[in-house]
Protein backbone atom coordinates (compact mmCIF):
# COMPACT_ATOMS: atom_id res chain seq x y z
CA UNK A 1 0.00 0.00 0.00
CA UNK A 2 1.87 3.28 -1.68
CA UNK A 3 0.99 5.87 1.40
CA UNK A 4 3.05 8.22 -0.31
CA UNK A 5 2.10 8.71 -4.31
CA UNK A 6 3.72 10.73 -7.10
CA UNK A 7 1.70 9.87 -9.93
CA UNK A 8 3.70 11.47 -12.38
CA UNK A 9 6.82 9.83 -13.16
CA UNK A 10 9.17 12.60 -15.32
CA UNK A 11 7.93 16.29 -16.30
CA UNK A 12 9.49 18.72 -18.78
CA UNK A 13 10.10 22.59 -18.62
CA UNK A 14 11.81 25.10 -20.14
CA UNK A 15 14.52 26.91 -18.67
CA UNK A 16 13.00 30.41 -16.80
CA UNK A 17 9.39 28.36 -16.30
CA UNK A 18 7.18 27.12 -13.21
CA UNK A 19 7.91 23.66 -12.32
CA UNK A 20 5.12 21.69 -10.41
CA UNK A 21 5.93 18.82 -8.73
CA UNK A 22 2.62 17.20 -6.63
CA UNK A 23 2.58 14.79 -4.21
CA UNK A 24 -0.76 12.61 -2.73
CA UNK A 25 -0.68 11.03 0.70
CA UNK A 26 -3.33 8.86 2.09
CA UNK A 27 -2.17 8.46 6.03
CA UNK A 28 -4.02 11.44 8.16
CA UNK A 29 -1.50 10.94 10.58
CA UNK A 30 1.48 12.23 8.74
CA UNK A 31 2.45 15.91 10.19
CA UNK A 32 5.79 16.79 8.64
CA UNK A 33 6.43 16.48 4.96
CA UNK A 34 9.93 16.84 3.06
CA UNK A 35 11.10 16.77 -0.48
CA UNK A 36 14.27 15.16 -1.31
CA UNK A 37 16.63 15.99 -4.65
CA UNK A 38 18.84 13.26 -6.54
CA UNK A 39 20.61 13.62 -8.99
CA UNK A 40 22.44 10.29 -10.76
CA UNK A 41 25.06 8.44 -8.05
CA UNK A 42 24.64 10.43 -5.68
CA UNK A 43 22.24 10.08 -2.01
CA UNK A 44 19.44 12.40 -1.77
CA UNK A 45 19.67 15.75 -0.36
CA UNK A 46 16.98 17.71 1.26
CA UNK A 47 15.45 20.21 -0.38
CA UNK A 48 12.58 21.85 1.61
CA UNK A 49 9.75 20.87 4.23
CA UNK A 50 6.75 21.91 5.90
CA UNK A 51 4.98 21.16 9.14
CA UNK A 52 1.26 20.35 8.96
CA UNK A 53 1.25 23.65 10.65
CA UNK A 54 1.53 25.51 7.99
CA UNK A 55 0.00 25.70 4.61
CA UNK A 56 2.89 26.86 2.82
CA UNK A 57 6.98 27.42 3.23
CA UNK A 58 9.53 29.12 0.86
CA UNK A 59 13.32 28.94 0.48
CA UNK A 60 14.55 31.13 -2.29
CA UNK A 61 13.10 30.14 -5.48
CA UNK A 62 11.38 26.64 -4.19
CA UNK A 63 7.99 27.16 -2.42
CA UNK A 64 5.93 23.56 -0.59
CA UNK A 65 2.06 24.23 -0.55
CA UNK A 66 0.37 22.08 1.40
CA UNK A 67 -3.30 21.16 1.13
CA UNK A 68 -4.48 19.00 4.38
CA UNK A 69 -8.29 18.38 3.18
CA UNK A 70 -6.58 17.20 0.17
CA UNK A 71 -3.84 15.14 1.18
CA UNK A 72 -2.16 16.89 -1.41
CA UNK A 73 1.36 18.73 -1.51
CA UNK A 74 3.39 20.25 -4.04
CA UNK A 75 6.61 22.06 -4.97
CA UNK A 76 6.98 25.10 -7.06
CA UNK A 77 10.54 25.91 -8.58
CA UNK A 78 10.61 29.18 -10.10
CA UNK A 79 12.04 30.06 -12.32
CA UNK A 80 13.71 27.07 -13.45
CA UNK A 81 17.25 26.10 -13.89
CA UNK A 82 18.61 23.52 -15.92
CA UNK A 83 20.73 22.49 -12.47
CA UNK A 84 17.44 21.72 -11.02
CA UNK A 85 17.16 18.67 -13.28
CA UNK A 86 17.05 16.03 -10.81
CA UNK A 87 14.59 13.07 -9.70
CA UNK A 88 12.74 14.76 -6.23
CA UNK A 89 11.01 13.06 -3.94
CA UNK A 90 8.56 13.66 -1.80
CA UNK A 91 8.43 11.87 2.07
CA UNK A 92 5.86 12.00 4.53
CA UNK A 93 6.47 11.32 8.67
CA UNK A 94 4.25 11.24 11.52
CA UNK A 95 3.64 9.90 15.10
CA UNK A 96 2.77 6.71 14.00
CA UNK A 97 5.36 6.41 11.71
CA UNK A 98 8.33 6.17 14.43
CA UNK A 99 10.65 9.03 13.13
CA UNK A 100 10.98 6.91 9.59
CA UNK A 101 10.43 8.86 6.63
CA UNK A 102 7.57 7.09 3.72
CA UNK A 103 9.22 8.26 0.48
CA UNK A 104 6.99 8.81 -3.00
CA UNK A 105 7.54 6.97 -6.23
CA UNK A 106 9.66 10.20 -7.31
CA UNK A 107 9.50 12.38 -10.13
CA UNK A 108 12.47 13.48 -12.94
CA UNK A 109 11.98 16.63 -13.21
CA UNK A 110 14.02 17.61 -16.64
CA UNK A 111 14.93 21.74 -17.40
CA UNK A 112 15.54 22.72 -21.04
CA UNK A 113 17.80 25.16 -22.10
CA UNK B 1 28.15 19.10 7.56
CA UNK B 2 27.14 15.81 8.48
CA UNK B 3 28.97 13.57 6.28
CA UNK B 4 27.42 10.10 5.96
CA UNK B 5 29.77 7.11 4.10
CA UNK B 6 29.16 3.89 2.32
CA UNK B 7 32.06 1.89 1.77
CA UNK B 8 31.50 0.68 -2.02
CA UNK B 9 29.81 2.81 -4.80
CA UNK B 10 29.41 -0.24 -7.25
CA UNK B 11 29.16 -3.96 -6.13
CA UNK B 12 29.07 -6.85 -8.29
CA UNK B 13 28.29 -9.95 -6.14
CA UNK B 14 26.97 -13.69 -7.14
CA UNK B 15 23.55 -15.22 -6.33
CA UNK B 16 24.29 -17.08 -2.42
CA UNK B 17 26.85 -14.85 -1.78
CA UNK B 18 27.08 -13.05 1.78
CA UNK B 19 27.33 -9.25 1.24
CA UNK B 20 28.20 -6.69 4.08
CA UNK B 21 27.39 -3.14 3.33
CA UNK B 22 29.03 -1.01 5.38
CA UNK B 23 27.86 2.80 6.29
CA UNK B 24 29.45 5.15 8.91
CA UNK B 25 28.35 8.69 10.23
CA UNK B 26 30.20 11.68 11.77
CA UNK B 27 27.77 13.69 13.57
CA UNK B 28 26.98 11.25 16.13
CA UNK B 29 23.59 10.98 15.46
CA UNK B 30 21.34 8.71 17.17
CA UNK B 31 19.15 7.15 14.30
CA UNK B 32 20.39 5.51 11.32
CA UNK B 33 18.74 3.91 8.52
CA UNK B 34 18.83 1.81 5.33
CA UNK B 35 17.00 2.09 2.14
CA UNK B 36 17.04 0.92 -1.33
CA UNK B 37 15.78 2.73 -4.21
CA UNK B 38 14.22 1.36 -7.55
CA UNK B 39 12.71 2.65 -10.33
CA UNK B 40 9.30 2.86 -10.07
CA UNK B 41 8.94 2.13 -6.08
CA UNK B 42 11.05 5.12 -4.84
CA UNK B 43 12.98 5.05 -1.20
CA UNK B 44 11.99 1.68 0.55
CA UNK B 45 12.99 0.81 4.40
CA UNK B 46 14.58 -2.14 4.96
CA UNK B 47 15.98 -1.55 8.48
CA UNK B 48 16.52 1.25 10.86
CA UNK B 49 18.23 1.60 14.60
CA UNK B 50 17.29 4.28 17.04
CA UNK B 51 20.72 3.31 19.64
CA UNK B 52 22.98 0.87 19.75
CA UNK B 53 22.60 -3.12 19.61
CA UNK B 54 19.16 -1.88 18.40
CA UNK B 55 17.50 -2.49 15.12
CA UNK B 56 13.40 -2.64 14.00
CA UNK B 57 12.26 -3.85 10.41
CA UNK B 58 11.36 -1.39 8.22
CA UNK B 59 8.87 -2.06 5.28
CA UNK B 60 10.98 -4.76 3.48
CA UNK B 61 13.01 -6.67 5.93
CA UNK B 62 13.30 -10.57 4.08
CA UNK B 63 16.18 -11.36 3.05
CA UNK B 64 18.24 -8.68 5.26
CA UNK B 65 19.87 -8.18 8.61
CA UNK B 66 21.62 -5.67 10.52
CA UNK B 67 24.24 -4.96 12.86
CA UNK B 68 25.09 -1.49 15.08
CA UNK B 69 27.52 -2.39 17.40
CA UNK B 70 29.41 1.40 17.60
CA UNK B 71 26.94 4.39 17.19
CA UNK B 72 28.70 5.90 13.99
CA UNK B 73 28.39 2.83 12.16
CA UNK B 74 25.49 0.42 10.84
CA UNK B 75 25.86 -2.46 8.21
CA UNK B 76 23.29 -4.40 5.95
CA UNK B 77 23.72 -7.68 5.51
CA UNK B 78 22.66 -10.37 2.65
CA UNK B 79 23.11 -13.32 4.23
CA UNK B 80 22.32 -15.68 0.99
CA UNK B 81 22.35 -12.95 -2.09
CA UNK B 82 19.73 -12.82 -4.57
CA UNK B 83 19.41 -11.32 -8.06
CA UNK B 84 15.91 -9.41 -6.76
CA UNK B 85 18.77 -7.74 -4.34
CA UNK B 86 20.13 -5.74 -7.58
CA UNK B 87 19.28 -2.14 -6.21
CA UNK B 88 20.91 0.75 -5.38
CA UNK B 89 21.59 0.75 -1.57
CA UNK B 90 20.94 4.04 0.59
CA UNK B 91 22.35 4.53 4.04
CA UNK B 92 21.42 7.61 5.98
CA UNK B 93 21.23 8.86 9.77
CA UNK B 94 19.55 11.58 11.42
CA UNK B 95 19.49 12.89 14.85
CA UNK B 96 16.71 11.94 17.64
CA UNK B 97 14.23 14.44 19.06
CA UNK B 98 11.73 17.24 17.47
CA UNK B 99 10.67 17.86 13.92
CA UNK B 100 14.21 17.77 12.72
CA UNK B 101 15.04 14.14 13.36
CA UNK B 102 12.65 13.25 10.24
CA UNK B 103 15.43 14.95 8.26
CA UNK B 104 17.31 12.35 6.73
CA UNK B 105 21.22 12.85 5.46
CA UNK B 106 22.18 10.41 2.92
CA UNK B 107 25.01 8.29 1.48
CA UNK B 108 25.78 8.72 -1.64
CA UNK B 109 24.73 5.02 -2.52
CA UNK B 110 25.47 1.55 -3.12
CA UNK B 111 24.76 0.24 -6.67
CA UNK B 112 24.35 -3.78 -5.96
CA UNK B 113 24.32 -6.00 -8.84
CA UNK B 114 23.81 -9.59 -7.86
CA UNK B 115 24.68 -11.88 -10.78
Amino acid sequence: DQQVKQNSPSLSVQEGRISILNCDYTNSMFDYFLWYKKYPAEGPTFLISISSIKDKNEDGRFTVFLNKSAKHLSLHIVPSQPGDSAVYFCAASGNNQGGKLIFGQGTELSVKP
Amino acid sequence: DVKVTQSSRYLVKRTGEKVFLECVQDMDHENMFWYRQDPGLGLRLIYFSYDVKMKEKGDIPEGYSVSREKKERFSLILESASTNQTSMYLCASSAPGGATNEKLFFGSGTQLSVL
